[in-house]
């Protein structure tokens, strides 16, 4: 089955403690890309990603990391979490038009 | 500067019409895209367009104005099951893969 998954798909975390989420996909898609989703501000875009080794930054990068170290995964990394950063995150996959998403990961920092 | 505008909320009765209005100002255009979103899930594709006019996809058709900075989302037949938020985005560069998303529309669709 074509998928986006998700690791893990409900976290919560103290300030400060590095934090890791995954995301795979087995579609063979070149395009990737994480989201962050708040009420009332709609998804926005983190980091995308091109190909192996090939990432960018969307429209709100600050505090988070990303690599594309093999096609399927783009893990997104959060080195020092801070309050701000609780929300609902999904990863997407796309090899043109149509994004893909995975199933989200709700991170709570307290 | 970017921003994406749609209306909070809508309320349509079964089998009816109903339109979702979306309008941009974004630096760099190359599509955009409509996705559907049941509460508690993930997003999931419904449309793109990329030049000017309508495309249909059963129910659902969606039209795109470059030089207004409008498009909008048309679902007729309207089912209980298209309770949704409608997500309007944009794709901002030729080569990347940027997208800018609207804050969505809550559509509630009653008997």
């Amino acid at each position: 089955e074509a998928q986006v998954t998700q690791n893990p798909r409900y976290l919560i975390t103290v300030t400060g403690k590095k934090l890791t989420v995954t995301c795979s996909q087995n579609m063979n898609h070149e395009y990737m890309s994480w989201y962050r989703q708040d009420p009332g501000l709609g998804l926005r875009q983190i980091y995308y990603s091109m190909n192996v080794e090939v990432t960018d930054k969307g429209d709100v990068p600050e505090g988070y990391k990303v690599s594309r170290k093999e096609k399927r995964n783009f893990p997104l990394i959060l080195e020092s979490p801070s309050p701000n950063q609780t929300s609902l995150y999904f990863c997407a996959s796309s090899s043109g038009w149509e994004q893909y998403f995975g199933p989200g990961t709700r991170l709570t920092v307290t | 500067g970017q921003n994406i505008d749609q209306p909070t909320e809508m309320t349509a009765t079964e089998g009816a019409i109903v339109q979702i209005n979306c309008t941009y100002q974004t630096s760099g255009f190359n599509g955009l895209f409509w996705y559907q979103q049941h509460a508690g899930e993930a997003p999931t594709f419904l449309s793109y367009n990329v030049l000017d006019g309508l495309e249909e996809k059963g129910r659902f058709s969606s039209f795109l104005s470059r030089s207004k900075g409008y498009s909008y989302l048309l679902l007729k037949e309207l089912q209980m099951k298209d309770s949704a938020s409608y997500l309007c985005a944009v794709k901002k560069g030729n080569y990347g893969q940027n997208f800018v998303f609207g804050p969505g529309t809550r559509l509630s669709v009653l008997p």
